[in-house]
């Protein structure tokens, strides 16, 4: 089953513990992104990549890192969260190219205290 | 920068009804514009994609409208369902993907 996954589901940390999330597809995408949504301020994209080895930011990047090594994953790392990072994000893939319909992952509800 | 407005937040509408959603944008037009379809606490899913030269796409119930000239996009879909209350986001590339903040679309029986 073609399918974007995301791990953890749910996550509660405390302030400055680094942590990952991981997030891999199965569908031999170029472009995989990464997304927070937050009540009033919709989806925001945090970093995205066009290929293994191609990042760049998105709109919020502050506080967040990833990397691409492989085509099938691309990890958001917070090396240092904080409560403002309290979120839910979510991962997304597509083909490149201009027509970009994305499959999005089933989300982690982050929490930091 | 290129901004999107999502003109209402909640819309209520009656069983049987079209539901006609708003998406406006505020720059240049983009080369296209989508529309997703997001359940609470589950990720977006593409509905549909309409291109900058093309003035209306269908899918089933689904019709989605560009107008470049009102840089607005209008999504309906006709004879509603319960099971169609969901929030709706479009999206459009301006160098980075950027999502409207959604209708939360309530389909009354």
């Amino acid at each position: 089953e073609a399918q974007v996954t995301q791990n953890p589901r749910y996550l509660i940390t405390v302030t400055g513990k680094k942590l990952t999330v991981t997030c891999s597809q199965n569908m031999n995408h170029e472009y995989m992104s990464w997304y927070r949504q937050d009540p009033g301020l919709g989806l925001r994209q945090i970093y995205y990549s066009m290929n293994v080895e191609v990042t760049d930011k998105g709109d919020v990047p502050e506080g967040y890192k990833v990397s691409r090594k492989e085509k099938r994953n691309f990890p958001l790392i917070l090396e240092s969260p904080s409560p403002n990072q309290t979120s839910l994000y979510f991962c997304a893939s597509s083909l490149a190219g201009e027509l970009r319909e994305q499959f999005f992952g089933p989300g982690t509800r982050l929490t930091v205290l | 920068s290129q901004k999107i407005e999502q003109n209402s937040e909640a819309l209520n509408i009656q069983e049987g009804k079209t539901a006609t959603l708003t998406c406006n944008y505020t720059n240049y037009s983009p080369a296209y514009l989508q529309w997703y379809r997001q359940d609470p606490g589950r990720g977006p899913v593409f509905l549909l994609l309409i291109r900058e030269n093309e003035k209306e796409k269908r899918k089933e119930r689904l019709k989605v409208t560009f107008d470049t000239t009102l840089k607005q996009s209008l999504f309906h879909i006709t004879a509603s369902q319960p099971a169609d209350s969901a929030t709706y986001l479009c999206a459009l590339e301006d160098d980075k993907i950027i999502f409207g903040k959604g209708t939360r679309l309530h389909i009354l029986p």
